[in-house]
């Protein structure tokens, strides 16, 4: 059963372009949500996050969107840049749990053509 | 300052022996995670550490796998009589506290031949 889900294994944009990665999750519990961006032979570095009392926030090129009633959020890079290429992972939380267990996507493979 | 750091970064073993991976998360976090990407996979949560305590091990795949925390700080993952389907990346993370930003290290390559 898998709760959080990324349907695009890759995505490929040119320079200077916009990056919209999506997510998808499943159980309404989560209220708390990340992404993470993973370079070859690194852990995964954490980029940004939206709590679900808010529907965006915005740090830099970085904006994430949340669409609780789709269930639904993504991650805008723009402009994009050769340097952000890396799999971005989105994850959730019910952070009500107390157990810190993050819940992961399948990973989607950014590659920005210069 | 220094992030999480895990040992060894690679580890190759034969099927059936016994490993032990590493991981010394930020100093002063209480909170520590471990979690496994299989190939082509995304995170799987294996198990959670406020401070020495681990209250839920339903996360580990089966009860070859242990997992302890000793003076708050660092934190063994065992895998006993290894198989092959135990081949992943094993990361670690850690957080100031529960549902905090986790931090990770750069995983364990673990190769069950």
């Amino acid at each position: 059963d898998q709760q959080v889900k990324q349907n695009s294994p890759s995505l490929s944009v040119q320079e200077g372009r916009i990056s919209i990665l999506n997510c998808d999750y499943t159980n309404s519990m989560f209220d708390y949500f990340l992404w993470y961006k993973k370079y070859p032979a690194e852990g995964p570095t954490f980029l940004i996050s939206i709590s679900s009392i808010k529907d965006k926030n915005e740090d830099g090129r970085f904006t994430v969107f949340l669409n609780k009633s789709a269930k639904h959020l993504s991650l805008h890079i723009v402009p994009s840049q050769p340097g952000d290429s890396a799999v971005y992972f989105c994850a959730a939380s019910a952070p009500s749990s107390n157990t810190g267990k993050l819940i992961f996507g399948q990973g989607t493979t950014l590659q920005v053509k210069p | 300052g220094a992030g999480v750091s895990q040992s060894p970064s690679n580890k190759v073993t034969e099927k059936g022996k016994d490993v032990e991976l590493r991981c010394d998360p930020i100093s002063g976090h209480t909170a520590l995670y471990w979690y496994r990407q299989s190939l082509g996979q995304g995170l799987e949560f294996l198990i959670y550490f406020q401070g020495n305590s681990a209250p839920d091990k339903s996360g580990l795949p089966s009860d070859r796998f242990s997992a302890e925390r000793t003076g708050g700080s660092v934190s063994t993952l065992t895998i006993q009589r290894t198989q092959q389907e135990d081949s992943a990346v094993y990361l670690c993370a850690s957080s100031i506290s529960l549902a905090d930003t986790q931090y990770f290290g750069p995983g364990t390559r673990l190769t069950v031949l």
